[in-house]
């Protein structure tokens, strides 16, 4: 039974450009949360979707935005890229209500 | 954004000794957890607290509720190498899936 994947593993953008992360469930989760983490701090809540709707969000600009998809799949896009926005961003799935489970995570450095 | 106070931020401890460490906040969680982050992975639950005073164990593991709701302990007995990893609280208020993450705690292990 696969866990949480993520991909790409790690990604260089520059300044500006857009970037689209993506993320598969455990098998039978139905929801995605996305988090941002920071070199030596703990990981930030983005947003979670459920449903393919953004159910709850957090202290996160409108350059982040998301998707879910009807196969629970979810992709995580960034715009306007600054330097301040390389992290590592997690992803995790659960069932509604239910404890979250995390991928390995995506890599992105922004020069 | 928010995070919770852990400490100690690090520490050293012989292979065979206990460990305590904890987790503070300004505000009120519903639920605590502890999870365990090794390099270049995502977070593994560890122990999950639902209730105001509770006490669980998993393993050699043991974590407790605070009384006030504003805090969490977590216990390691015996630790062995591969205790070794950052350990952060998270709480959650509420039945959605936003997690507010701790700052972390580093530990090390001397063989």
């Amino acid at each position: 039974d696969a866990g949480v994947t993520q991909s790409p593993t790690h990604l260089i953008k520059t300044r500006g450009q857009q970037v689209t992360l993506r993320c598969s469930p455990k098998s039978g989760h139905d929801t995605v949360s996305w988090y941002q983490q920071a070199l030596g701090q703990g990981p930030q809540f983005i947003f979670q979707y459920y449903e393919e709707e953004e159910r709850q969000r957090g202290n996160f600009p409108d350059r982040f935005s998301g998707h879910q998809f009807p196969n629970y799949s979810s992709e995580l896009n960034v715009n306007a890229l600054l330097l301040g926005d390389s992290a590592l961003y997690l992803c995790a799935s659960s069932l509604l209500r239910y404890e979250q489970y995390f991928g390995p995570g995506t890599r992105l450095t922004v020069t | 954004g928010q995070q919770l106070n852990q400490s100690p931020q690090s520490m050293f401890i012989q292979e065979g000794e206990d460990v305590s460490m904890n987790c503070t906040s300004s505000s009120i969680f519903n639920t605590w957890l502890w999870y365990k982050q090794d390099p270049g992975e995502g977070p593994v639950l560890l122990i999950a607290l639902y209730k105001a005073g509770e006490l669980t164990s998993n393993g050699r593991l043991t974590a407790q509720f605070g009384i006030t709701r504003k805090d969490s302990f977590l216990n390691i007995s015996a630790s062995i190498p591969s205790d070794v990893g950052i350990y952060f609280c998270a709480g959650r208020v509420g039945g959605g899936n936003k997690l507010t993450f701790g700052t972390g705690t580093q530990l090390k292990v001397e063989l």
